[in-house]
C-alpha cells in the first residue's frame, strides 16, 4: 500500500460546485502539504499543518480551504470551484526537509 | 523574480548521454538542496539530499552545489531511458524548515 494515499485520483466537476480531495498517510510524521501543480509553475503550495491544531496558509491559498481530521488525515477543499483550479494536486508528509508524495489528483473545472 | 528558477525543458537527449540539469536560486539563505523525481501520472519522489556547497555522488547521479554563485546543479552519467521524468530542484533554509522552495521543474527524455 501506498504511503501517502490520495482520492480521487481523477475528477471533472462544474464550475461551482463544492468538491474535497482527501489524503491519508501511513509515514505518522506530523507535517502535511497540499500542492497544486501546473504546467511551467511547479509545485506551488497551497497549505500546510504541523499538527491537528495547526493550519497554515500558502502561497495560493484563496480559493481553498482545509481540514486536519487526525494526525494522518488532511483534506482539501474547493468552496466554488472555477476553471482555473484545473490542475494537479498533490498532498504530502514529511520531517525535516524530505517529503513524500501521493499520486495525484488530477482535477478539471469545466 | 522567483526564489527558484529551472528551465522547464523539455530536454531531449540519446542514451548514455551525460545529462546536466540546473536551477538557480536567489536567496542566499538556502542551506539544504534536493532533487526530486516525477514519472508521469506519478508523485514526485526525493532522488538527492545534499547540505550547504560540495558534491554528492549516488550511482549515476551526482548533485552539486555552489553557494557562492547560487547554482546547483544535477548530473546523470550513462542516462537511461528508464530516467525520462520530470526533475524538479527544491530548496529550504534550515533542516526543521516549515517549507520547501520547489523550482518549476525539466522534463526530460531520453531516447533509446
Amino acid at each position: 500500500d501506498a504511503d501517502v494515499t490520495q482520492t480521487p485520483r481523477n475528477r471533472i466537476t462544474k464550475t461551482g460546485k463544492r468538491i474535497m480531495l482527501e489524503c491519508s498517510q501511513t509515514k505518522g510524521h506530523d507535517r502535511m502539504y497540499w500542492y497544486r501543480q501546473d504546467p511551467g509553475l511547479g509545485l506551488r503550495l497551497i497549505y500546510y499543518s504541523f499538527d491537528v491544531k495547526d493550519i497554515n496558509k500558502g502561497e495560493i491559498s484563496d480559493g481553498y480551504s482545509v481540514s486536519r481530521q487526525a494526525q494522518a488525515k488532511f483534506s482539501l477543499s474547493l468552496e466554488s470551484a472555477i476553471p482555473n483550479q484545473t490542475a494537479l494536486y498533490f498532498c504530502a508528509t514529511g520531517a525535516e526537509n524530505i517529503q513524500y508524495f501521493g499520486a495525484g489528483t488530477r482535477l478539471s473545472v469545466l | 523574480q522567483k526564489e527558484v528558477e529551472q528551465d522547464p525543458g523539455p530536454l531531449s537527449v540519446p542514451e548514455g548521454a551525460i545529462v546536466s540539469l540546473n536551477c538557480t536560486y536567489s536567496n542566499s539563505a538556502f542551506q539544504y538542496f534536493m532533487w526530486y523525481r516525477q514519472y508521469s501520472r506519478k508523485g514526485p519522489e526525493l532522488l538527492m539530499y545534499t547540505y550547504s556547497s560540495g558534491n554528492k555522488e549516488d550511482g549515476r547521479f551526482t548533485a552539486q552545489v555552489d553557494k557562492s554563485s547560487k547554482y546547483i546543479s544535477l548530473f546523470i552519467r550513462d542516462s537511461q531511458p528508464s530516467d525520462s521524468a520530470t526533475y524538479l530542484c527544491a530548496m529550504s533554509e534550515r533542516q526543521g524548515a516549515q517549507k520547501l522552495v520547489f523550482g518549476q521543474g525539466t522534463r526530460l527524455t531520453i531516447n533509446p
